[in-house]
């Protein structure tokens, strides 16, 4: 069954360092998505992402966060320089229907530890 | 502002007790409301989709309805690998999705 890869699994970076989280969603999804879960509370949305453009954005997502999709494959999020409140759990999601509607299919996450 | 509230936040059942979990939202222009399952550590699992009043859907000891102000995911004789965090999330007009805390379910044999 197709699904939503996240790489890395954990990383740990030193404050004021730029991280890049890895995804690869399913591979005829036309939107995907960045949330994030800070330990025991609601995965908040970040952004949204269509035909290699920003659709919508959080409050969250300020200029230190970009996102980026390289290639037809990979779609990545910088934290150009992270702060200790960037410590969560970062997932990616895709879903194939035209339009955004319709239910997002999420990678198993990517935890970052800024220290 | 759309906003999704979920209760309990914790229910504890003993394996084949019956409840339900509930989720009440307030969006512009419901495009969907949706059931995840989380465990610990990992991603949410899509479980169900609804997009309009009155629809139900279920999948094993699961089913989900929906009202115009809430959502209800019934569990029917749970089971110990029933147990996890249960999230709603629902999308309004715009391309994003707004989820609650979750229901953390605890089944004991």
């Amino acid at each position: 069954e197709p699904e939503v890869t996240q790489t890395p699994s954990h990383q740990v970076t030193q404050m004021g360092q730029e991280v890049i989280l890895r995804c690869v969603p399913i591979s005829n999804h036309l939107y995907f998505y960045w949330y994030r879960q800070i330990l025991g509370q609601k995965v908040e949305f970040l952004v949204s992402f269509y035909n290699n453009e920003i659709s919508e954005k959080s409050e969250i997502f300020d200029d230190q966060f970009s996102v980026e999709r390289p290639d037809g494959s990979n779609f990545t999020l910088k934290i150009r320089s992270t702060k200790l409140e960037d410590s969560a759990m970062y997932f990616c999601a895709s879903t194939p229907r035209t339009g955004g509607s319709g239910e997002l299919f999420f990678g198993e996450g990517s935890r970052l530890t800024v220290l | 502002e759309d906003q999704v509230t979920q209760s309990p936040e914790a229910l504890r059942l003993q394996e084949g007790e019956s409840s339900s979990l509930n989720c009440s939202y307030t969006v512009s222009g419901l495009r969907g409301l949706f059931w995840y399952r989380q465990d610990p550590g990992k991603g949410p699992e899509f479980l169900f989709t609804l997009y309009s009043a009155g629809e139900e859907k279920e999948k094993e000891r699961l089913k989900a309805t929906l009202t115009k102000k809430e959502s209800f995911l019934h569990i029917t004789a749970p089971k110990p690998e029933d147990s996890a965090t249960y999230l709603c999330a629902v999308q309004g007009n715009f391309n994003k999705f707004y989820f609650g805390s979750g229901t953390k379910l605890n089944v004991k044999p």
